[in-house]
């Protein structure tokens, strides 16, 4: 079964760089939601999109931001970084519709140097 | 508020033997509760919810979990343990109603080690 991807699986960059996380949830599933796992941490809501639109918004940085597209897939751009922002990031999606459980996929580690 | 605690940060057992994980839930409404499990670099993956029915959940590789509203408890149990369960397990409480529908509120997790 299709699952949820999420590219690049690593990412490396310097501080105040730019950079953008993508996912692509499981098909026909019409939420997609973002969350952010600190070292030792549980994962923290950041955003989330349903049909499209933002749904909610959870504790995410102004130097962050996050569309979702007209293929359903999703971009977590994140601007300034900072050596803070080092952490695995999930995407995670779900059919809202059918009230299903929230399916991860395996996460974007970025680190900041 | 939605939230979850999970007292205990680690829980080692011996393989063969029963193990138990356990979460406490605080919910407004009806709780709509998960278990997912992580390994090391790896995503998180669903193993049993609660949203309505039996107490008792039947999941992924053998595990169960008993959802107790008295004692606001769902803890996860497996009756015979494998050194291969070995890994982060979070509890995790939804969201069901307003702008916030969907989120997901997770416990700190608790690290199950089984020894051979």
């Amino acid at each position: 079964a299709a699952g949820v991807i999420q590219s690049p699986r690593h990412l490396i960059k310097e501080k105040r760089e730019t950079a953008t996380l993508k996912c692509y949830p499981i098909p026909r599933h019409d939420t997609v939601y973002w969350y952010q796992q600190g070292p030792g941490q549980d994962p923290q809501f950041l955003i989330s999109f349903y049909e499209k639109m933002q749904s909610d918004k959870g504790s995410i940085p102004d130097r962050f931001s996050a569309q979702q597209f007209s293929d359903y897939h999703s971009e977590l751009n994140m601007s300034s970084l900072e050596l803070g922002d080092s952490a695995l990031y999930f995407c995670a999606s779900s059919d809202r519709e059918m009230n299903t459980e929230a399916f991860f996929g395996q996460g974007t580690r970025l680190t900041v140097v | 508020a939605q939230s979850v605690a999970q007292p205990e940060d680690q829980v080692n057992v011996a393989e063969g033997n029963p193990l138990t994980v356990k979460c406490t839930y605080s919910v407004s409404g009806n709780p709509y509760l998960f278990w997912y499990v992580q390994y090391p670099n790896r995503g998180l993956q669903f193993l049993l919810k609660y949203i309505t029915g039996d107490n008792l959940v039947k999941g992924s590789y053998g595990f169960e979990a008993e959802f107790n509203k008295s004692q606001t408890s769902f803890h996860l149990k497996k009756p015979s343990a494998l050194v291969s369960d070995s890994a982060l397990y979070f509890c995790a409480v939804r969201d069901i109603r307003g702008s916030t529908l969907g989120r997901l509120y997770f416990g700190r997790g608790t690290q199950l080690t089984v020894w051979p």
